[in-house]
C-alpha cells in the first residue's frame, strides 16, 4: 500500500533561518504529491503540489520538488518568519481514487 | 463564498450517547471525506463517498457511521461503539478526476466526558 514517511519533529529555528522538512513516500503507482500546513485550531490548507516527476510546487515562498529516482518531496523555504509556525503534513494521493494518504506531521516553531 | 463548514467546533458526550458531526460543503465537489486526528498519529481516513448515496470504509470505520443524502452534506456518526473517540475531526471535499487536492474543513473537537 502508499504510504509516507516525514521527517519527526519538532523542529524549531530562528526567523530567517533555513528551512527543510524531509518528506518520502512510497507508491504502487505515480501519486501527486502534496504538502499542507495546520494552523492551532484549524483545519488543514493547501500549501503546494506536484503532479509528476520533476514538478516543483511553490507558494508563499515555500518549495517541493517531484524526485521520483529517490521518491521524495522535500519541503524548503529559504528565510522562515514568525507566522510560518505550524504542522506541516506531506501527502500522497492515488489517481483515479483521490484518496490522500498522509504522513504524520511536523510540528514547526520560529523563534524570534 | 464557497467552502466546507464542519459543526460544532466543539461537542462534548456522554460515554455510551452517539453524537453526529455536521460537514457541509458548496464547492460542488464531487467526493468528501472524513479524518481522524490523534496527537502524533496524523490523519486517518474514517469513511469516504466520491458520489451521492455510496460511500466506502476508511482505514479506521468500526465505530463510526456516514450517509450521502445530498451531494453537500456528508454527516458523521460517532456512535457508542467507538471505543476512545475523543479526537479531532476533520471532513474534505474535492473534485473527482484530477489532483485538485482536498478543502478541508475548520474541523470539530469531540471530547467523550
Amino acid at each position: 500500500g502508499n504510504s509516507v514517511t516525514q521527517m519527526e519533529g519538532p523542529v524549531t529555528l530562528s526567523e530567517e533561518a533555513f528551512l527543510t522538512i524531509n518528506c518520502t513516500y512510497t507508491a504502487t503507482g505515480y501519486p501527486s504529491l502534496f504538502w499542507y500546513v495546520q494552523y492551532p485550531g484549524e483545519g488543514l490548507q493547501l500549501l503546494l503540489k506536484a503532479t509528476k516527476a520533476d514538478d516543483k510546487g511553490s507558494n508563499k515562498g515555500f518549495e517541493a520538488t517531484y524526485r521520483k529516482e529517490t521518491t521524495s518531496f522535500h519541503l524548503e523555504k529559504g528565510s522562515v518568519q514568525v507566522s510560518d509556525s505550524a504542522v506541516y503534513f506531506c501527502a500522497l494521493s492515488d489517481r483515479g481514487n483521490e484518496k490522500l494518504t498522509f504522513g504524520t506531521g511536523t510540528r514547526l516553531t520560529i523563534i524570534p | 463564498d464557497g467552502g466546507i463548514t464542519q459543526s460544532p467546533k466543539y461537542l462534548f458526550r456522554k460515554e455510551g450517547q452517539n453524537v453526529t458531526l455536521s460537514c457541509e460543503q458548496n464547492l460542488n465537489h464531487d467526493a468528501m471525506y472524513w479524518y481522524r486526528q490523534d496527537p502524533g498519529q496524523g490523519l486517518r481516513l474514517i469513511y469516504y463517498s466520491q458520489i451521492v448515496n455510496d460511500f466506502q470504509k476508511g482505514d479506521i470505520a468500526e465505530g463510526y457511521s456516514v450517509s450521502r443524502e445530498k451531494k453537500e452534506s456528508f454527516p458523521l456518526t460517532v456512535t457508542s461503539a467507538q471505543k476512545n473517540p475523543t479526537a479531532f475531526y476533520l471532513c474534505a471535499s474535492t473534485i473527482r478526476g484530477n489532483d485538485y487536492g482536498y478543502t478541508f474543513g475548520s474541523g470539530t473537537r469531540l471530547t467523550v466526558v
